[in-house]
């Protein structure tokens, strides 16, 4: 079955940089485009950016450009995001998740089982 | 950026009653819409996508509408496993920049 498995959480202090990878199986890595969101603890969803596997083309949201790196290794089937700078309200559980097309629409299926990144001195 | 606004915000409800949460939008999105639903402590789950469109495997009872900017998800006999956070999210933006609600928690009364 379609699986994205995630790397275990982390702790990191203040401007610090994280790196977390999103392993990919059951499916056709290449052909699909791997979206990066992320949760506070009680809060809504937020999303970061998305890197297609097999150009390498890759966005961000404007609130995480500069300091959020996506990537892949299509070797190992899996993607990575790395978040530099770290501050206490990048404390969060990051979410990779395959996005589907169909037409134009487009929707997220399935999610990794999220990864929780703290940041404390 | 595009803007979505659910309401309500939490909810209360019983086992077997029909459920509405909206989802409005500050521009038109079309039908570029979808819903997750989210139990605690887990990844959220595709329920919804396109506005109108039933994942494969969850159940019938799920049913949005709507297109522009109102958009509904509809569940018409709520059963237990039911009760969690729902989120719509618009997928219009291009270049992407993507945006959730900010959730309807579903709470048994």
């Amino acid at each position: 079955q379609v699986q994205l498995e995630q790397s275990g959480a982390e702790v990191k202090k203040p401007g610090a940089s994280v790196k977390v990878s999103c392993k990919a199986s059951g499916y056709s890595f290449t052909s699909h485009d791997i979206n990066w969101m992320r949760q506070a603890t009680g809060q809504g969803l937020e999303w970061v950016g998305w890197v297609n596997p097999s150009s390498g083309n890759k966005g961000y949201a404007q609130k995480f450009q500069g300091r959020v790196t996506l990537t892949t290794n299509t070797s190992i089937n899996t993607a990575y995001m790395e978040l530099s700078s770290l501050r206490s309200d990048d404390t969060a559980v990051y979410y990779c998740a395959r996005q589907m097309w169909s037409h134009y629409y487009n929707w997220f299926d399935p999610w990794g089982q999220g990864t929780l990144v703290t940041v404390s001195s | 950026d595009i803007q979505m606004t659910q309401s309500p915000s939490s909810l209360s409800a019983s086992v077997g009653d029909r459920v509405i949460i909206t989802c409005r939008a500050n521009q038109s999105i079309s039908s570029y819409l979808n819903w997750y639903q989210q139990r605690p402590g887990k990844a959220p789950d595709l329920l919804i996508y396109a506005a109108t469109s039933l994942q494969s495997g969850v159940p019938s009872r799920f049913s949005g509408g709507g297109s522009g900017t109102d958009f509904t998800l509809t569940i018409s006999s709520l059963q237990p496993e039911d009760f969690a956070t729902y989120y719509c999210q618009q997928s219009y933006s291009s270049p992407p920049e993507y945006t959730f609600g900010q959730g309807t928690r579903l709470n048994i009364k």
